[in-house]
């Protein structure tokens, strides 16, 4: 069974700190999306990754993708308060029984 | 366009009953999915439509829940005898084209209380 994994799952920081975030997955893809959520509103798309190497940048947001490591990585360059949200990596099995897993999500709080 | 659309925004029901909820994609997306959030996990997975056809449910869709995309647009999620352990967000999204080769676009989420 496919298994998707952040970490860290909480995460506490000051504002102007770079931190990454983690996402390994078990089966292979390369079809990795990263959403944000704000405490109880639906989901933001933030990133789409479609292949190995694939990096994209928004603002202070950094996502990448490596399929052989199976891992991506979510970066946050000089985090700002409005950043505060729970992060979600989500893994695309189009290639074998065609779902959409997440991960359990980061929640993260930047202290100002 | 106005995105995503979901209605009730709230249902509040007693154990043993049954509910449906609505889903309005964004007009003309081929794919519409459906998604269990619980509180502090992330969404997941149940059933997803590609136009009128459901072509993957998960397990986690007992024989209680039932979903249709009777036209190819709006589509339904039924929970027949609601148990306390249904009490969730359940979420809907849409995508343009098959394969899901870019984001999914998420509604605002029906959030179900069990008493």
């Amino acid at each position: 069974e496919l298994k998707v994994e952040q970490n860290p799952l909480f995460l506490s920081m000051q504002e102007g700190k770079n931190y990454t975030i983690y996402c390994n997955y078990s089966t292979t893809s390369d079809r990795l999306y990263w959403y944000r959520q704000d405490p109880g509103k639906s989901l933001e798309s933030l990133f789409v990754l479609l292949s190995n190497g694939a990096v994209k940048q928004e603002g202070r947001l950094m996502a990448s993708l490596d399929t052989k490591a199976r891992l991506s990585t979510l970066h946050i360059t000089a985090a700002v308060h409005d950043l505060s949200a729970t992060y979600f990596c989500a893994v695309d099995t189009w290639n074998r029984d065609d779902k959409i897993i997440f991960g359990k999500g980061t929640r993260l709080h930047i202290l100002p | 366009d106005t995105g995503v659309s979901q209605n009730p925004r709230h249902k509040i029901t007693k154990r043993g009953q049954n509910v449906t909820f609505r889903c309005d994609p964004i007009s003309e997306h081929n794919r519409l999915y459906w998604y269990r959030q619980t509180l502090g996990q992330g969404p997941e997975f149940l059933t997803y439509f590609q136009n009128e056809a459901q072509l993957e449910k998960s397990r986690l869709l007992s024989d209680r829940f039932s979903a249709e995309r009777p036209k190819g647009s709006f589509s339904t999620l039924e929970i027949q005898r609601t148990e306390q352990g249904d009490s969730a967000m359940y979420l809907c999204a849409s995508s343009p084209l098959p394969g899901a080769v870019g984001e999914q676009y998420f509604g605002p989420g029906t959030r179900l209380t069990v008493t």
